[in-house]
């Protein structure tokens, strides 16, 4: 059965203080490991697709990186507006969905 | 459209009533899906259609709950005879057919009293 873990579930920094969020997943046939980020009231937004272990891929102050048991989403440098919940979730063989993680709720404080 | 639509933004349902939420996907797109999300948590699965074909209704928790897609673009969600522990976010999203990227949308807000 496919399993997504986030950690930690909440995280505060200070601006500018770099960290990094963890995904740790089980799944059979990794077809793809996703990022998102959701605002308050708000849908997912789409971050990051990575399919193989080693792949690494950035966006601004973000960088997805990805082994073959977790997935680190690194933040250089947070601004106030990078705060959101980023979810994490999978996409095994044979499966057309996602399977979603519970997320972690970064707050950045000016 | 730019993006995924879906309507109503915010439902207030009484328990027992029957409730009907609409999708409207990125244009082009074959793939739809409806997810649930409850307060705290991440979305869970609960149907996948490609074109009106509904491959995959796993997820739906009860027989109170049914999509739809006849024409193979917009979607319906229905729940029938809601009941307080339908209260949630359903989100609609959609893709190009295989590996692509799924799209949200901003999602209806459900509350039932």
């Amino acid at each position: 059965e496919d399993q997504v873990t986030q950690s930690p579930e909440a995280l505060r920094l200070q601006e500018g203080e770099s960290s990094s969020l963890n995904c740790s997943y089980t799944v059979s046939g990794l077809r793809g490991l996703f990022w998102y980020r959701q605002d308050p009231g708000k849908g997912p937004e789409f971050l990051f697709t990575l399919y193989s272990a080693g792949e690494e891929k950035e966006k601004e102050r973000l960088k997805a990186t990805l082994t073959k048991k977790e997935s680190f989403l690194h933040i250089t440098a947070p601004k106030p507006e990078d705060s959101a919940t980023y979810l994490c979730a999978v996409r095994g063989t044979g499966a057309n969905n996602l399977f979603f993680g519970t997320g972690t709720r970064l707050t950045v404080i000016p | 459209g730019a993006g995924v639509s879906q309507s109503p933004r915010y439902k207030v349902a009484k328990r027992g009533q029957d409730v009907a939420l609409r999708c409207d996907p990125i244009s082009g797109h074959v793939s739809l899906f409806w997810y649930q999300q409850a307060l705290g948590q991440g979305p869970e699965f609960l149907t996948y259609f490609q074109n009106e074909a509904q491959l995959d209704k796993s997820g739906l928790p009860s027989d109170r709950f049914f999509a739809e897609r006849p024409e193979g673009s917009v979607s319906t969600l229905k729940i029938q005879r809601t009941q307080q522990e339908d209260s949630a976010v359903y989100l609609c999203a959609s893709s190009l057919a295989g590996r692509n990227t799924i799209y949200f949308g901003e999602g209806s807000w459900l509350t039932v009293v």
